[in-house]
C-alpha cells in the first residue's frame, strides 16, 4: 500500500517570487510519481510526472519537481509563479509494478498567488 | 478533441433517490476510475475498470455501483444516496501500456452532488 503526504495545506506567495510544494511518499515496492493541478471548476490535469531517470523532472507551464529516493520525496517547484498559478495541486503515485490502475493522492495544497 | 465528459456537472437530490452519473471517454481507453474528492482528503478510488465488464472496488466503494458494459462508458449508481455522498466526484480514464501505471490520468469536469 502507498500513501502520500502534503503537509502544507494552503501556500499564499506573492506574483513572481519562488514557490515549493513539498510532497512525501510512503511504499513498500516502487513507485511512479505525478504532480496534478487542480483550476476552480476543473477536473485535474498532469503537471509532470518521475518514472525514472534523470531525477529532475520539467512540466508544463515552468514547473519542475526533483524526486529524492532517500527522502522519498517529490517536492515542486516554481522559480517565479504568475497569478494564473493559483490553483490546487495533487501530488500522487502509482505502483510501479503495474497492471493496475490506482492513484493514490495526497491531500493537496492550496496555491494562492497574491499581487 | 480527446476528452472525459461527465453528466451532470451539477445535482442536487434527496436521500434515498437512486440517481447516475455518466462517464464517457472518447480516447478509447481501457482503465477508466470514479474517484470523490472531500476537503482534507483529496481524491479517493471509488471503484475502478480495466477493461469492459472488468471492475473492481477502490477504497471507498460502499454506497456506489458501477457498470462498464462499453468500453468508453462508466456510469456511477448510488442506489439509495446519503448525505455522507455529498462530494465532488471525478471520472477518469487512462491508456494501457505495458501496465498502465505510469501514463497519464484524464479527468473530467467533476459532478458536484448534494444528497439533502
Amino acid at each position: 500500500a502507498q500513501s502520500v503526504t502534503q503537509l502544507d495545506s494552503q501556500v499564499p506567495v506573492f506574483e513572481e517570487a519562488p514557490v515549493e510544494l513539498r510532497c512525501n511518499y510512503s511504499s513498500s515496492v516502487s513507485v511512479y510519481l505525478f504532480w496534478y493541478v487542480q483550476y476552480p471548476n476543473q477536473g485535474l490535469q498532469l503537471l509532470l510526472k518521475y518514472l525514472s531517470g534523470s531525477t529532475l523532472v520539467k512540466g508544463i507551464n515552468g514547473f519542475e519537481a526533483e524526486f529524492n529516493k532517500s527522502q522519498t520525496s517529490f517536492h515542486l517547484r516554481k522559480p517565479s509563479v504568475h497569478i494564473s498559478d493559483t490553483a490546487e495541486y495533487f501530488c500522487a503515485v502509482s505502483d510501479q509494478r503495474g497492471g493496475g490502475n490506482k492513484l493514490t493522492f495526497g491531500t493537496g495544497t492550496q496555491l494562492k498567488v497574491e499581487l | 478533441e480527446a476528452q472525459v465528459t461527465q453528466n451532470p456537472r451539477y445535482l442536487i437530490t434527496v436521500t434515498g433517490k437512486k440517481l447516475t452519473v455518466t462517464c464517457s471517454q472518447n480516447m478509447n481507453h481501457e482503465y477508466m476510475s470514479w474517484y470523490r474528492q472531500d476537503p482534507g482528503l483529496g481524491l479517493r478510488q471509488i471503484y475502478y475498470s480495466m477493461n469492459v465488464e472488468v471492475t473492481d472496488k477502490g477504497d471507498v466503494p460502499e454506497g456506489y455501483k458501477v457498470s462498464r458494459k462499453e468500453k468508453r462508458n462508466f456510469p456511477l449508481i448510488l442506489e439509495s444516496p446519503s448525505p455522507n455522498q455529498t462530494s465532488l466526484y471525478f471520472c477518469a480514464s487512462r491508456t494501457r501500456t505495458g501496465g498502465a501505471s505510469d501514463t497519464e490520468a484524464f479527468f473530467g469536469q467533476g459532478t458536484r452532488l448534494t444528497v439533502v
